[in-house]
């Protein structure tokens, strides 16, 4: 069965430093991988995803994710952390079939350090 | 910028009653979710909706649940009897095409959510 894990729960960082938030998932064939952000009592707003073709894809926000297909990841990468950015991330697999199902991991919650 | 939009944003009902989450998906999306996510824990997947049909619905849809267009605009999930574990965030989303869909447009744009209280 697919499955999305996300090993961190919570993660802080400082402003300015960068980030990686990791993503495994499990799935038989290449699957569409998204990360999406959610902001307190906001709605899931998409940062990025893949699809096929170049494993290393840019989204909004100055974020960009790597799809490797040896480890089963997906991590999303910033380089520079602005406090704005504090905020819960989760990632997401679809499965190539025409009902649009999403299956999300457990989310990471960011935390920014002044 | 278009959005999708769901009322209320908290409902607050007692067990056994029936409960209608409403949608309004973005205009000129044709295919319409729904997810839930309990406190704490993930966002899952409820139903995917396309061309006034259920195209996909997980264990957790039961007979309990139901969704409906009732007109060109709203997209509604019902709960007919709400049970204690159906208190729940309840994320409303829409999309141009379905995620599978290889090179087309299927972002799923969420609205911000209806937390439902089951007392």
């Amino acid at each position: 069965a697919q499955s999305v894990t996300q090993p961190d729960i919570h993660i802080t960082v400082s402003e300015g430093a960068s980030l990686e938030l990791r993503c495994n998932y499990s799935y038989g064939a290449t699957p569409y991988l998204f990360w999406y952000v959610q902001s307190p009592g906001q709605g899931l707003q998409l940062l990025l995803k893949y699809f096929s073709g170049d494993t290393l894809v840019q989204g909004i926000k100055g974020f960009e994710a790597e799809f490797k297909r040896s480890q089963s990841s997906f991590n999303l990468r910033k380089p520079s952390v602005h406090w704005s950015d504090a905020a819960e991330y989760f990632c997401a697999v679809g499965a190539p079939s025409n009902t649009g199902k999403l299956i999300f991991g457990q989310g990471t919650t960011l935390q920014v350090k002044p | 910028e278009p959005e999708v939009t769901q009322t209320p944003s908290h409902q607050v009902t007692q067990m056994g009653q029936e409960v209608i989450l409403r949608c309004v998906p973005i205009s000129n999306h044709l295919y319409f979710y729904w997810y839930r996510q309990i406190l704490g824990q993930k966002v899952e997947f409820l139903v995917s909706f396309y061309n006034n049909e259920i195209s996909e619905k997980s264990e957790i849809f039961d007979d309990q649940f139901s969704v409906e267009r009732p007109d060109g605009s709203n997209f509604t999930l019902k709960i007919r009897s709400t049970k204690l574990e159906d208190s729940a965030m309840y994320f409303c989303a829409s999309s141009v095409a379905a995620s599978g869909s290889y090179g087309g447009n299927n972002e799923q744009f969420f609205g911000p959510g209806t937390r439902l209280t089951v007392l």
